[in-house]
């Protein structure tokens, strides 16, 4: 149980598009999703929390407006980059919580900006 | 102000060996203490913790939470290469949904 898939796995997008990524949970509802970000041989960065239903809460030094973040259900949450630079090149990852106290990982998203 | 604190950051043994890592946090409203192994990609979960005391165990690891004096600690016995990750240490606390935060995790290399 407690599955959380991630698509797509890998994308290559040009410098000024947008691309958008997926979270499910696929077993569970999952009221609070949380995206994160890797950076080569760091631990992970926290994005954003993400509640049903409600605007995402955005970490500090996380551009809202380039990171839109939705939750529409209890089960999906997307993340989208907009006008995307290389500088956004990163492995990003969901994780999904039902009740707060425990997290399940998706299993990541890489993204390359050419 | 929250943190978590992994020791050691990195640790290199042979097979067979036994390892400890540790990780001590400060947090308000401390809901979990959970422990990831993250390899290649997206980290995958290990064990969580909410009760003083109680050893979670699977296979050759297991864990066990101290809510007296605020830490945690995770052992590996009879290591093997396959071993090889960063372990991470990660705290939900707070609120109705909760927050989490990650310690920095401890990179485990095991040696032939």
């Amino acid at each position: 149980g407690a599955v959380v898939s991630q698509h797509p796995s890998r994308v290559i997008c040009k410098s000024g598009t947008s691309v958008k990524i997926e979270c499910r949970s696929l077993d569970f509802q999952a009221t609070t999703m949380f995206w994160y970000r890797q950076f080569p041989k760091k631990s992970l960065m926290l994005m954003a929390t993400s509640n049903e239903g409600s605007k995402a809460t955005y970490e500090q030094g996380v551009e809202k407006d380039k990171f839109l973040i939705n939750h529409a259900s209890l089960t999906l949450s997307t993340l989208t980059v907009t006008s995307a630079h290389p500088e956004d090149s990163s492995f990003y990852i969901c994780s999904a919580s039902a009740t707060g106290y425990e997290q399940y990982f998706g299993p990541g998203t890489r993204l390359t900006v050419t | 102000e929250d943190k978590v604190v992994q020791s050691p950051l990195s640790l290199v043994v042979h097979e067979g060996d036994t390892v400890t890592l540790n990780c001590s946090y400060e947090v308000t409203n401390f809901r979990s203490l959970l422990w990831y192994k993250q390899e290649k990609k997206a980290p995958t979960f290990l064990f969580m913790l909410t009760s003083s005391g109680i050893e979670k165990k699977s296979g050759r690891l297991s864990s066990i939470l101290d809510k007296k004096e605020l830490f945690s600690i995770l052992n590996i016995t009879a290591t093997q290469t396959g071993d090889s990750a960063v372990y991470l240490c990660a705290l939900t606390y707070g609120g109705s949904q909760g927050n989490l935060i990650f310690g920095k995790g401890t990179k485990l290399s095991v040696k032939p």
